[in-house]
């Protein structure tokens, strides 16, 4: 059974470009969360999607965006990309949310240059 | 508004040492989750425990414990005759209900055990 799979596992982008990231997650789960961590920091919320819909986001500006699609996969889109923006994306999937154990992806170290 | 104080931010212990990881917690929610999570330097975090706000007993698994008190906050981990294979960042986390329906976690301990 495989878990929560991210791709790209790295990726190196310049200020100002837009960047796509996903997410697959495990077998029988049906919500998504996304989390970015800073080096030397806890992870952050960023949103969580269920059945297609973002139900809860974390205060991050409206260039992260999202989409899960029909299979419960999901993308994190970040637009105008700025240096700040360079650190470990992580997906997390669950079956439902309060209390739900979170399975986290290896992430993506996304890297603004 | 959620949030969790890891006060601790490095510890090294030697091999077969016990150690104590501190967490402290705030929420005005009466019903909420904590967690403890495990980030080895591959990166990925594997959950440890989850414990809701009602379930004040504590747990032992194998060289694991952990010690929830509302009274204080706080939900600590300890992991007892520690192991080189133990050293990586531990976080502590809170989850509520509604709009604090998310997991909001501490900075991390980085815990190393040297042999």
């Amino acid at each position: 059974d495989a878990g929560v799979t991210q791709s790209p596992t790295h990726l190196i982008k310049t200020r100002g470009q837009q960047v796509t990231l996903r997410c697959s997650p495990k077998s029988g789960h049906d919500t998504v969360s996304w989390y970015q961590q800073a080096l030397g920091q806890g992870p952050q919320f960023i949103f969580q999607y269920y059945e297609e819909e973002e139900r809860q986001r974390g205060n991050f500006p409206d260039r992260f965006s999202g989409h899960q699609f029909p299979n419960y996969s999901s993308e994190l889109n970040v637009n105008a990309l700025l240096l700040g923006d360079s650190a470990l994306y992580l997906c997390a999937s669950s079956t439902g949310w309060l209390g739900a154990e979170q399975y986290f992806g290896p992430g993506t170290r996304l890297t603004v240059t | 508004a959620q949030k969790v104080t890891q006060a601790q931010t490095e510890i090294s212990v030697v091999e077969k040492e016990d150690v104590t990881l501190d967490c402290v917690y705030e929420t005005r929610d009466t019903t909420y989750y904590l967690f403890w999570y495990k980030q080895p330097p591959s990166g990925e975090l594997v959950f440890l425990i989850r414990r809701n706000s009602f379930d004040e007993q504590n747990e032992i698994s194998g060289r694991y414990s952990w010690n929830f008190q509302k009274s204080t906050s706080s939900f600590n981990f300890t992991i007892t005759a520690s192991q080189v294979v133990d050293s990586a960042v531990y976080f502590c986390a809170l989850e509520g209900p509604g709009a604090n329906s998310k997991l909001t976690f501490g900075k991390g301990i980085t815990l190393s055990v040297r042999p």
